[in-house]
């Protein structure tokens, strides 16, 4: 069974740092691209970040460019969201999510649906 | 980055009765080498992942019930609920995967009439 399981949000004051993390299991991560995507309180969601399967590639929107890092351990199946100077704006429930099994990926691009999603972990910014 | 626009908003529909939700994009979502659509539908319940529902516009993910379809082609969808069911109250996003960055609609939130 596919599990992607989120962890390391919590309340920051404005201009902080955290690391999400999203530990995956179920399935060969190394073969898949993942993303992250975020929620805001009463918004929709909203793509943040992804990274390429082997890591060599990654991308970010426009409004985390700069101060958010996104990585990934294959050999702990896991990918990261390094969040710094965190904003009030920020404050979302952050989903990692897994590309479908039928993507059709390249090293440099990929167009999928997303057909396994994490719980999600709250990042709250407020003084 | 294409915009996707739902609508409406919101809805309520009475239990048992058909549900219809669309879903526009700002420019074709449609592959011409291989004629598929780039357009999955969600469903989202609170406190819950987003589910997968529909993905190339009308193929059904596995497991979910056939009341759900989909529809349509280009810019223009429709997720449609034949017999709304209580469990199906949530909030629906249709995404495009046609180019990067993926895309999300705002959102349909449905609710019992």
């Amino acid at each position: 069974e596919v599990q992607l399981v989120e962890s390391g949000g919590g309340l920051v004051q404005p201009g902080g740092s955290l690391r999400l993390s999203c530990v995956a299991s179920g399935f060969t991560f190394s073969s898949y691209w993942m993303y992250w995507v975020r929620q805001a309180p009463g918004k929709g969601l909203v793509w943040v970040s992804h990274i390429n399967s082997d890591g060599s590639s990654t991308s970010y929107a426009d409004t985390v460019k700069g101060r958010f890092t996104i990585s990934r351990d294959n050999a702990k199946n896991t990918v990261y969201l390094q969040v710094n100077s965190l904003r009030a704006e920020d404050t979302a429930v952050y989903f990692c999510a897994r590309v479908a099994f039928r993507a059709f990926c390249s090293s440099t691009s990929c167009f999928s649906d997303f057909d396994h999603w994490g719980q999600g972990t709250l990042v709250t910014v407020s003084s | 980055d294409i915009v996707m626009t739902q609508s409406p908003d919101s809805l309520a529909v009475s239990l048992g009765e058909r549900a219809t939700i669309n879903c526009k994009s700002s420019q074709s979502v449609l592959y011409s080498s291989n004629n598929r659509n780039y357009l999955a539908w969600y469903q989202h319940k609170q406190g819950q992942p987003p589910k997968l529902l529909i993905y190339w516009a009308s193929t059904r993910e596995s497991g979910v019930p056939d009341r759900f379809s989909g529809s349509g082609s280009g810019t223009d969808f429709t997720l449609t609920i034949s017999s709304l069911q209580a469990e199906d109250v949530a909030v629906y996003y249709c995404q495009q995967y046609f180019s990067t960055p993926p895309t999300f609609g705002q959102g349909t939130k449905l609710e019992i009439k």
